[in-house]
């Protein structure tokens, strides 16, 4: 059964640190994404990894993944107010998608 | 990108009776995921809607509860029956792309707030 982890769950930070979010996952995966959503909206995407060593940048976001050690991280640079948000990865074989428990990110001011 | 339309957005509904959700896509997709989101937590799959085939559901759900329809390959519809207060949730219709570099990735619509009194 595949299970996704994440760490952590819930995390609090001054604007302008840096931070990371890790996202582990149990069993073979062929894609891992990273989602964020916004208190009472759906999900929006924003990073689709697919191979291992696999690093995409958008913003002051910073996702990579690492296969072998079933290991992907969601790097937070100089953060922001408008980056809080529930932060979740998702782990998918073929049509299955698993998804972690989310990351719940507030950046203080 | 796949755009996909729910509604209602949100509802209140009483203890006891049902609700139905429904679900549009701007394009044909084999597949469409129902998917549950509980204040809090994050997301458990509810079933698999195929067109012209029963639903799939996931360990934990039955189609008593949670009638699926899939007429066709841009629309399905999803029930929540004889609902109770512990049904209050976000439910997400979902499909995964299938052109291009969207291939692959599993987009949302915008979600229905389900909150039963």
């Amino acid at each position: 059964e595949l299970k996704v982890e994440q760490n952590p769950l819930f995390l609090s930070m001054q604007e302008g640190k840096n931070y990371t979010i890790y996202c582990n996952y149990s069993t073979t995966s062929d894609r891992l994404y990273w989602y964020r959503q916004d208190p009472g909206k759906s999900l929006e995407s924003l990073f689709v990894l697919l191979s291992n060593g696999a690093v995409k940048q958008e913003g002051r976001l910073m996702a990579s993944l690492d296969t072998k050690a079933r290991l992907s991280t969601l790097h937070i640079t100089a953060a922001v107010h408008d980056l809080s948000a529930t932060y979740f990865c998702a782990s998918a074989y073929g049509q299955n998608f698993v998804f972690g428990p989310g990351t719940r990110l507030s950046v203080l001011p | 990108s796949a755009v996909i339309s729910q509604k209602p957005s949100r509802d209140i509904c009483q203890r006891g009776t049902s609700l139905t959700i429904q679900c549009q896509v701007d394009s044909q997709v084999t597949m469409m995921f129902w998917y549950r989101q509980q204040p809090g937590q994050s997301l458990t799959l509810i079933a698999t809607a195929n067109q012209g085939s029963e639903a799939t559901y996931e360990s934990g759900f039955v189609i008593d509860k949670f009638p699926i329809s899939r007429p066709n390959l841009t629309f399905s519809t999803l029930t929540v029956s004889n609902m109770s207060p512990e049904d209050s949730s976000i439910y997400l219709c979902s499909v995964v792309g299938t052109s291009g570099s969207n291939t692959g990735e599993l987009f949302f619509g915008e979600g229905s707030r389900l909150t039963v009194l």
